[in-house]
């Protein structure tokens, strides 16, 4: 079957660094997204990978690692509106999203 | 219209009644999507659209028609409603469908099926 985890929830302070990992099985890979949800909100594109290695985009990073079925999102400098839910995403050989359950990430001050 | 408008905000609605949740996009876009998004589990794919005119089954179809008459619109229609179906539905659409892209989302509707 198809597979994503991700941690349920983290905590972070105001400031710091957070890192947020995602494993997945799927059947086929078409690429990694990182999407961020705010409560009762849509959610919003974050990141894409396909390749290996980092990308960095401002203060959030995605890594991916396709052999070990890993990836993470580093968010830096950590602000009170990044509090949101983080969801990995795997695109599969149908080209469907595969979804995790997300990560809900509280900051604290 | 900016983007993608989804119609009602919320709704309640008795077990075995009929309901349309409507989804405008105004981006031309090619690819529609539905998902439902249950506390605890991920988003998942109920019904797709890759373009005008065709339509197809995601992982939870089951209870779900949907149409695509058209580029803008793609309504989602649940012909008896069950308490199971009580979500919070979210509309989606990438330029084109079949491909690794990203998905852009309405504001989603919260249904309660009571």
């Amino acid at each position: 079957g198809q597979n994503i985890d991700q941690p349920t929830e983290m905590t972070a302070t105001e400031g710091a660094i957070v890192q947020i990992n995602c494993t997945y099985q799927t059947s086929g890979f078409n690429g990694l997204f990182w999407y961020q949800q705010h409560a009762g909100e849509a959610p919003t594109f974050l990141s894409y990978n396909v390749l290996d290695g980092l990308e960095e985009k401002g203060r959030f990073s995605s890594f991916l690692s396709r052999s070990k079925g890993y990836s993470y999102l580093l968010l830096k400098e950590l602000q009170m509106k990044d509090s949101a839910s983080y969801l990995c995403a795997v695109c599969d050989s149908n080209y469907q999203l595969i979804w995790g359950a997300g990560t809900k990430l509280i900051i604290k001050p | 219209i900016a983007g993608i408008t989804q119609a009602p905000t919320s709704q309640i609605l008795a077990a075995g009644r009929r309901m349309t949740l409507r989804c405008t996009q105004d981006m031309r876009h090619n690819a529609m999507y539905w998902y439902r998004q249950d506390l605890g589990l991920g988003l998942r794919l109920i019904h797709y659209s890759n373009t005008a005119g065709t339509t197809g089954k995601g992982e939870v179809p089951d209870g779900y028609s949907v149409s695509r008459a058209n580029t803008d619109d793609f309504p989602l229609t649940l012909a008896s409603a069950v308490p199971s179906q009580t979500s919070v539905y979210f509309c989606a659409s990438s330029e084109v469908g079949g491909s690794s892209i990203e998905q852009f989302f309405g504001p989603g509707t919260r249904l309660t099926v009571l």
